[in-house]
């Protein structure tokens, strides 16, 4: 079985400071992992994905993600706020090479504040 | 087209009524999945086709709820007698290979009411 666990549901921060939201993922397998941001009334947006290659994975927007093994985490990054980054993210797990599902994690509410 | 389409991008429905929600996926998009997501929550996987092969079909809430993707591109969920617990925003997504490692695109969704 996979799982993904967003351990915050909401985090606020000042513009131009970091941003951390933390994701712990669970799977049997080699696992895919992605980061999505949905915006109001938005679809979704991938920002960045991992599929066992470069564990630091770079995206769009400034964010990146560092998957770690050990401790079965694929926290989002990025070093500077803007405003514009104000939205919903999701973490996402599923197989690697096989026709398997997305799995969701419940969300994270990101907002910045001036 | 350039990105994955759904229409009605909103749908209101008296409870009983049945729809029909469209997906254009992306062309030559081999998968092409379809989830629910409630106010408020994740979305939750609904069912997937390979082509014009529906493979899993296990979040599919109950018998009501039907999808088809008979010529492996467009695919249409219908929903019979919809309930107030249907309300929800239905997303579409579609992946060029069966394995997404090029990632998955998502729809815009369709906002279902039910009244």
């Amino acid at each position: 079985a996979q799982s993904v666990t967003q351990l915050d549901s909401h985090v606020s921060v000042s513009e131009g400071t970091p941003v951390l939201l933390r994701c712990n993922y669970s799977s049997s397998y080699s696992p895919s992992l992605f980061w999505y941001v949905q915006h109001p009334n938005k679809g979704l947006q991938l920002l960045l994905k991992y599929t066992s290659a470069a564990t630091l994975v770079k995206g769009i927007n400034g964010f990146e993600a560092e998957f770690k093994k050990s401790e079965t985490s694929f926290h989002l990054t990025k070093p500077s706020a803007h405003m514009s980054d104000a939205a919903e993210y999701f973490c996402v797990v599923t197989f690697t090479g096989t026709a398997s599902k997305l799995t969701f994690g419940t969300g994270t509410r990101l907002q910045v504040t001036l | 087209g350039a990105g994955v389409s759904q229409s009605p991008r909103y749908k209101v429905a008296k409870r009983g009524q049945d729809v029909a929600l469209r997906c254009d996926p992306i062309s030559g998009h081999v998968s092409l999945f379809w989830y629910q997501q409630a106010l408020g929550q994740g979305p939750e996987f609904l069912t997937y086709f390979q082509n014009e092969a529906q493979l899993d079909k296990s979040g599919l809430p109950s018998d009501r709820f039907f999808a088809e993707r008979p010529e492996g591109s467009v695919s249409t969920l219908k929903i019979q007698r919809t309930q107030q617990e249907d309300s929800a925003v239905y997303l579409c997504a579609s992946s060029l290979l069966p394995g997404g490692e090029y990632g998955y695109t998502f729809g815009s969704g369709t906002r279902l009411t039910v009244v």
